[in-house]
């Protein structure tokens, strides 16, 4: 089976600028994840979908990150305008119903703000 | 909230055993999870436990106990290919979801 997908693998912007993630999680997983690993760190989990609804999103910098998932298959995570401290690789994961103890994960999109 | 402390850097010999600790803090402890990262690469599950106890698979073992909030992931027959980050996840369970919490890694060394 086809694992997460994400595009783009590498992005690169000034400081300000607006940026958007995509990814395509497993075929029939339900709960679709996002995070932000910023470099010597463990992934911190930005926003958790349960299908097309968010179930939790309280590490999200509201003010600037927007993330959605309007038919409960892929999800674009956005950045907008971006800071420099938003360096870092953002992860999407996704799991199945039935083994939720089990994070699928994408390979992620570097990025990097100058 | 929740809390993990594990080593941040592990040096071991080739061939070798080593063994990466946890401990967590948290409310509505679900269960443990294992992850591997190599350089550049993404996270990988390796190993679950929601029980106290041994999970056994292949080389790579991991253990809980919930009483002490501690978990360790061993793994034996050490090769060079096992150099990457080991992160440690807390799961969790509040407000009908459950929720994950990764540790900040430990950064595993293989020499020969």
């Amino acid at each position: 089976e086809a694992g997460v997908a994400q595009s783009p693998r590498y992005k690169i912007i000034e400081k300000r600028q607006s940026v958007a993630f995509w990814c395509n999680p497993i075929s029939g997983h339900a709960t679709l994840y996002w995070y932000q690993q910023i470099l010597g760190q463990g992934p911190k989990l930005l926003i958790q979908f349960q299908n097309n609804g968010v179930v939790d999103d309280s590490q999200l910098p509201k003010d600037r990150f927007s993330a959605e998932r309007l038919k409960g298959v892929d999800s674009t995570l956005k950045i907008q305008p971006a800071k420099l401290e938003d360096s870092a690789v953002y992860l999407c994961a996704s799991t199945h119903w039935d083994r939720e103890e089990t994070q699928y994960f994408g390979p992620g999109t570097r990025l990097l703000v100058l | 909230g929740q809390s993990l402390e594990q080593p941040s850097e592990v040096t071991a010999v080739e061939g070798a055993i080593v063994q990466i600790n946890c401990t967590y803090q948290t409310s509505g402890f679900y269960g443990l999870s294992w992850y591997q990262q190599h350089d550049g690469g993404a996270p990988t599950f390796l190993s679950y436990n929601g029980l106290d106890g041994l999970e056994e698979t292949g080389r790579f073992s991991s253990f809980l106990s919930r009483s002490d909030s501690y978990g360790y992931l061993l793994l034996q027959e050490l090769q060079m290919k096992d150099s990457a980050s080991y992160f440690c996840a807390v799961r969790d369970k509040s407000g009908g979801y459950q929720k994950v919490t990764f540790g900040i890694g430990t950064k595993l060394q293989v020499i020969p």
